[in-house]
């Protein structure tokens, strides 16, 4: 049992570069999340999922896209990629019933 | 939407001591209030949580506190240590969404 794993740790772009950020969760959960974390800013909400087929918008969605085609995976895309999207990205997974929210590690990445 | 707001932003205390974190939310239909340590480097990690339909909620040194009425909740920390040194979020929502607060930074100075 792996809980949620984000591919990759680290990643280093170029502004206008696109790229897919991976989430997987092996807990057979309904509720997945996209976070963004800047210095000061706490943890802000890009994207959620309550399950394949349905997503929505969350605080910051603006320069993301997400797709659920199934429960287990839930893919950030970065359409441009622009300086402003350097950030430490955490993903998290949550079961219908429990509400309690697993992280993954997390991916850093760098937008030059 | 949901808007947290969390104090303080840092806060320096003697081993031993208690700490209190304190936050306040807008959205009265938000119903799970959790709290989160971060390490540095690490991810959050859940440390205690409570529900609407609870006023306070204890696990060891650990208690958090929520007033519906105030739209307020805190974690308390007594008998502080030198590893509960970390970055403290505390978050308001429901099943599916929630916003953070910005975090506190405690150190626990030996």
């Amino acid at each position: 049992n792996a809980g949620v794993t984000q591919t990759p740790k680290f990643q280093v772009l170029k502004t206008g570069q696109s790229m897919t950020l991976q989430c997987a969760q092996d807990m057979n959960h309904e509720y997945m999340s996209w976070y963004r974390q800047d210095p000061g800013m706490g943890l802000r909400l890009i994207h959620y999922s309550v399950g394949a087929g349905i997503t929505d918008q969350g605080e910051v969605p603006n320069g993301y896209n997400v797709s659920r085609s199934t429960t287990e995976d839930f893919p950030l895309r970065l359409l441009s990629a622009a300086p402003s999207q350097t950030s430490v990205y955490f993903c998290a997974s949550s079961s219908a019933s429990g509400n309690i929210q697993y992280f993954g590690a997390g991916t850093r990445l760098s937008v030059l | 939407g949901e808007n947290v707001e969390q104090h303080p932003s840092t806060l320096s205390v003697q081993e031993g001591d208690s700490a209190v974190i304190k936050c306040t939310y807008s959205d009265s239909a938000s119903n799970y209030f959790p709290w989160y340590k971060q390490e540095l480097g690490k991810r959050p990690q859940l440390i205690i949580d409570i529900r609407s339909n609870v006023g306070e909620k204890k696990d060891q040194r650990i208690a958090v506190t929520l007033n519906k009425t105030a739209k307020h909740f805190s974690l308390h920390i007594t008998e502080t240590q030198p590893e509960d040194s970390a970055v403290y979020f505390c978050a308001a929502g429901g099943f599916q969404k929630l916003v953070f607060g910005t975090g506190t930074r405690l150190l626990v100075s030996p």
